[in-house]
């Protein structure tokens, strides 16, 4: 089993919708949780980064850990066609710890 | 705007020669990098921890004769391909972390070895 599972996708939505983004995880000494996007042969861009469980809005975008369930979130709202990347999610325990990244799910937004 | 950058962003090179790939931390310094490799439609893998002042931290499967690294000063470390092959062939990609906890990537560097 792996650490972080993420759904691989292709997700693909039309304008204006809101998407939901997933990871799941099996280490509960993760702390540290992130999402980030990547375009097509770019290096990732930090969108969200949060501690411990809880909520955390920053414009279009709410990430949520729930680490009773070890299962994290990304919402896009009012999702637009420049949000078609590939989404990261990322974790780790302490700041000295490596971070482990999901896979990335694919996202396509439909004019 | 950017906060690490990385240089070249994509080079190709001959089978047998060495290709040096630099990453710098933009106005922060950095005594830890982490470099990273991405095949097409996969996730990051980190390859090693690059220490300022002190060697590198390999992951398990990375040879550290092959990819030398380098964290020259606080705001610069280099990964040498050395030997390059066809296999080696892929989208390298440095970070740091800056301020607390978050860590920032570079825009990654395309080798491709023919």
């Amino acid at each position: 089993q792996k650490e972080v599972e993420q759904d691989p996708g292709p997700l693909s939505v039309p304008e204006g919708a809101i998407v939901s983004l997933n990871c799941t995880y099996s280490n509960s000494a993760f702390q540290y949780f992130m999402w980030y996007r990547q375009y097509s042969r770019k290096g990732p861009e930090l969108l969200m980064y949060t501690y411990s469980s809880g909520n955390k809005e920053d414009g279009r975008f709410t990430a949520q850990v729930d680490k009773s369930s070890k299962y994290i979130s990304l919402f896009i709202r009012d999702s637009q066609p420049s949000d078609s990347a590939t989404y990261l999610c990322a974790m780790r325990g302490s700041s000295a710890s490596k971070i482990i990244f999901g896979s990335g799910t694919r996202l396509s937004i439909r004019p | 705007g950017a906060v690490v950058s990385q240089h070249p962003s994509r080079v190709i090179c001959k089978s047998g020669t060495s290709v040096k790939i630099e990453c710098r931390s933009l106005d922060f310094q950095a005594t830890t990098m982490f470099w990273y490799r991405q095949f097409p439609k996969q996730s990051l893998m980190l390859m090693a921890t690059s220490n300022e002042g002190s060697k590198a931290t390999y992951e398990q499967g990375v040879e550290k004769d092959k990819f030398l690294i380098n964290h020259a000063s606080l705001t610069l470390s280099t990964l040498t391909v050395t030997s390059a092959h066809p296999e080696d062939s892929s989208f390298y990609i440095c970070s740091a972390p800056r301020g607390g906890d978050e860590q920032y990537f570079g825009p990654g560097t395309r080798l491709t070895v023919t």
